[in-house]
Parts: C-alpha cells; sequence; structure tokens
C-alpha cells in the first residue's frame, strides 16, 4: 500500500508570493495534519482535518490556511511568503483525528525555501 | 512553559551501549504519547506507542509516568543504524506536540 504522499518535494519561492502544497493520506485514513519544521527543532503543529472538518489549529498566522477534499487528500496554502516560513513542511495521516489515541504517519514532506 | 521537554543531548554512545531518554510534558489531561526516530532530511518515523503500562519491541523499551508527567525510551546493545534523532511526542486534546528531539550517534 501507498504511504502518506506530498507534492511538490521541493520549492523556491519568493517574499510576498503564495503557495500552495499538497498532500494524500494512507488509503482508509481520515484524517490528515500538517505541521512545519525548522531546522533543529521538532515538527510545529499547524492544522488537523478529519472527515473534512478543521478539529485543531496551532499557533499560526492567518496566512496559513487548509483544506480537506471529500477523497480525504489536502491543500495547505500559505499567502504572502515571509523568509521565516522556509521550513520543511509535513503531513500526516492517521485513521482517526481529534482527541483520542491514534498514530500519525508523515509523508516525506515538501521543503519550501523562501528567498 | 513549553508542552513538551526532552533531554538536550547529543548523545555519542558506542556500539552495544544502553542509552536512554527522557521527555516530560506538562499537560495533565494528555492522552497519548509516542517516541518517533527521525533520520537527517527524513521525515519523522514512529517507533513506538507508549503505553501506560509500558511496553517492549526488541532492544526498545518506552515507559510512561503519568504522575510525574514524563515518558522514557530505553535502547539496548544500540547499532551503527540506531544513529538518528529522537522525538517524543505527547497529544493533547487534538494537538500532537512534538520535542525538539534528541540526537543519537552510535560510534564503531
Amino acid at each position: 500500500d501507498a504511504g502518506v504522499t506530498q507534492s511538490p518535494t521541493h520549492l523556491i519561492k519568493t517574499r510576498g508570493q503564495h503557495v500552495t502544497l499538497r498532500c494524500s493520506p494512507i488509503s482508509g485514513h481520515k484524517s490528515v495534519s500538517w505541521y512545519q519544521q525548522v531546522l533543529g527543532q521538532g515538527p510545529q503543529f499547524i492544522f488537523q482535518y478529519y472527515e473534512k472538518e478543521e478539529r485543531g489549529r496551532g499557533n499560526f498566522p492567518d496566512r496559513f490556511s487548509a483544506r480537506q477534499f471529500p477523497n480525504y487528500s489536502s491543500e495547505l496554502n500559505v499567502n504572502a511568503l515571509l523568509l521565516g516560513d522556509s521550513a520543511l513542511y509535513l503531513c500526516a495521516s492517521s485513521l482517526y483525528g481529534g482527541s483520542g489515541i491514534y498514530e500519525q504517519y508523515f509523508g516525506p514532506g515538501t521543503r519550501l525555501t523562501v528567498t | 512553559r513549553k508542552e513538551v521537554e526532552q533531554d538536550p543531548g547529543p548523545f555519542n554512545v558506542p556500539e552495544g551501549a544502553t542509552v536512554a531518554f527522557n521527555c516530560t510534558y506538562s499537560n495533565s489531561a494528555s492522552q497519548s504519547f509516542f517516541w518517533y526516530r527521525q533520520d537527517c532530511r527524513k521525515e519523522p518515523k514512529l517507533l513506538m506507542s507508549v503505553y501506560s503500562s509500558g511496553n517492549e519491541d526488541g532492544r526498545f523499551t518506552a515507559q510512561l509516568n503519568r504522575a510525574s508527567q514524563y515518558i522514557s525510551l530505553l535502547i539496548r546493545d544500540s547499532k551503527l543504524s540506531d544513529s538518528a534523532t529522537y522525538l517524543c511526542v505527547v497529544n493533547t486534546g487534538n494537538q500532537f506536540y512534538f520535542g525538539t528531539g534528541t540526537s543519537l550517534t552510535v560510534i564503531p
């Protein structure tokens, strides 16, 4: 079975531009979470979607938005890019979402560089 | 205060050694706990879930102490392939909180 897939793998953007990152979860998983990981730090939670509804939001500005589609794939959008948005963006897939006990499985990530 | 705090590391140990990592969490309502492994410039991979009764998977043992709010990971008989960054993860409500990670290098 295919794991979590993300596209693109690498991206270079200029300050002020907009970017869309995509994620397809493991087949049968209904939840997708997005994380930002900067060098030397652990992943920071951005959003969680479960059954197409937002179930959690981390401490990120409104420039960050996301959505989940009927097939459970997801997009993360970032507007007005800043240099500090340069990071590895990780998508995690899980069977369930919200509170509870469940495991998350990560995709390979999209490495975003903002110049 | 951070939601999750880990040993600063780095840990450099010889092959065959036993090494332990600890991690503390701040929210007593946290529900589930995990250890992930992350290789350089790769995604985190689930190593173990951590159960209240403690659990073991081969050379790896994870323990949870809810009273003191910490989780631990013990690696016995370290292999060169164990070299990686180990991240502890705590699920509180609908958010997963990651520690900053502890770097392990196993030396021949």
